[in-house]
């Protein structure tokens, strides 16, 4: 059954480092999104991504966030210099279409900044 | 802005037991409401979904009914098992102007006993 996957599964880095978190959605997908889950808290939408570009995003994600699909398989968050308050388990999902059809997740990867 | 309210957790339960949890919605339009289910050390996974008012989604023996009077999604299995142990999140989507993100609520994790 086809999967989204995303690596690594745990980061950790340094306060004003930058990081880039990879996905590789379901093949045949054509929407994407980046979700996080800071640690007690509830699951946040950061951004959404369809035909190479942003199609919504909030307002968590600022300046210091980008997505990029570089290739047809692989799509990216970049935090370009980490906060301490950016730990959270990052997720990504795909879709075929876009709203009301199923959301398909990634396992998460769990981003630590010291 | 939209959200979801679901039960506080952790609910635990004896095998066979019944489980409710509950979850109520504010938003605008008409959403589409989703329980997603996490198991350990795994990504979210659509557990059920209903689109419009008075559907009732169901799966794997858990059922959910899209009440818009009430407005609540609340969740019911009428025998638990161990193997559904695992944290239960709530979600809607496809409200203002047809936006593709969900809105979670913060989840709610489930243990049942032997």
């Amino acid at each position: 059954e086809p999967e989204v996957t995303q690596t690594p599964s745990h980061q950790v880095t340094q306060m004003g480092q930058e990081v880039i978190l990879r996905c590789v959605p379901i093949s045949n997908h054509l929407y994407f999104y980046w979700y996080r889950q800071i640690l007690g808290q509830k699951v946040e939408f950061l951004v959404s991504f369809y035909n190479n570009e942003i199609s919504e995003k909030s307002e968590i994600f600022d300046d210091q966030f980008s997505v990029e699909r570089p290739d047809g398989s692989n799509f990216t968050l970049k935090i370009r210099s980490t906060k301490l308050e950016d730990s959270a388990m990052y997720f990504c999902a795909s879709s075929f279409q876009g709203s009301y059809n199923e959301q398909f997740f990634g396992p998460g990867t769990r981003l630590t900044v010291l | 802005g939209d959200s979801v309210t679901q039960m506080e957790g952790p609910v635990t339960l004896s095998e066979e037991a019944f489980l409710t949890i509950n979850c109520t919605y504010t938003a605008t339009g008409y959403p589409s409401l989703f329980w997603y289910v996490q198991y350990p050390g795994e990504g979210l996974q659509l557990l059920l979904k209903a689109t419009k008012a008075d559907d009732k989604g169901s799966n794997k023996g858990f059922e959910a009914t899209y009440r818009k009077e009430t407005t609540s999604f609340h969740l019911e299995k009428g025998s638990v098992q161990v193997s559904d142990s695992a944290v239960y999140f709530c979600a809607l989507s496809g409200t203002q102007g047809g936006s593709e993100k969900l809105v979670f609520g913060k989840g709610t994790k489930l243990t049942v006993n032997p």
